[in-house]
């Protein structure tokens, strides 16, 4: 059975702090990794991973991809408020088919 | 400005009621998709459409139906045969047919009372 597992299920930091979101997974026909920020409804896209060992940057977030180990992390530097939210994982299974994990809720304080 | 918009933001309705949940993008995506989402749960793929009058059932489609008459518009219907409807319902495009990178709506509530 195609799962994806997220930790941990809750984080809460401080600003300034460095946090690592794990996303592990077992998905047949695996096409890419997707994260997503979703902080009220709507998630907003972040990251797409296909390759393996090949980090993805956006200021202070960062992403890689570990197609041997069958996981991904994703980095955020130097939190801020702004930058609460459940943060999801999702892998595509060949063309259309996403598996979204349960989510990281992040709360950063001030 | 282009985006995706989802009405109502919240709907209730009464339990054997069929009720329908707009979905409408102007980002000219040739996919679309409709997901699920339960508290404490990662989304779930109910149905996609790569193109106009086409589309393809996804994980939990049972008690759902959809349309793609046209490119800007995948409505979503929740029969009397869904057991569980109320949730939190997303959708979502993607220029790419592949599905990557999805643009997600912001939503609509749904409760069955």
């Amino acid at each position: 059975e195609d799962k994806v597992v997220q930790s941990p299920l809750s984080l809460v930091v401080h600003e300034g702090d460095t946090v690592t979101l794990n996303c592990s997974y077992e998905v047949t026909n695996f096409r890419s990794l997707l994260w997503y920020k979703q902080e009220k409804k709507a998630p907003t896209f972040l990251f797409m991973l296909t390759s393996s060992g090949i980090e993805k940057k956006s200021g202070r977030l960062s992403s890689i991809l570990d197609k041997k180990e069958l996981f991904s992390i994703l980095n955020i530097t130097a939190t801020q408020t702004g930058d609460s939210a459940v943060y999801l994982c999702a892998v595509g299974r060949g063309f259309n088919k996403f598996y979204f994990g349960s989510g990281t809720k992040l709360n950063v304080k001030p | 400005d282009g985006g995706i918009t989802q009405s109502p933001k919240y709907l209730f309705r009464k339990e054997g009621q069929n009720v329908t949940l707009s979905c409408e993008q102007n980002l000219n995506h040739d996919a679309m998709y409709w997901y699920r989402q339960d508290p404490g749960q990662g989304l779930r793929l109910i149905y996609y459409s790569q193109i106009v009058n086409d589309f393809q059932k996804g994980d939990i489609a049972e008690g759902y139906s959809v349309s793609r008459e046209k490119k800007e518009s995948f409505p979503l219907t929740v029969t009397s045969a869904q057991k569980n409807p109320t949730a939190f319902y997303l959708c979502a495009s993607s220029i790419r047919r592949t599905g990557d990178e999805q643009f997600f709506g912001p939503g609509t509530r749904l409760t069955v009372l």
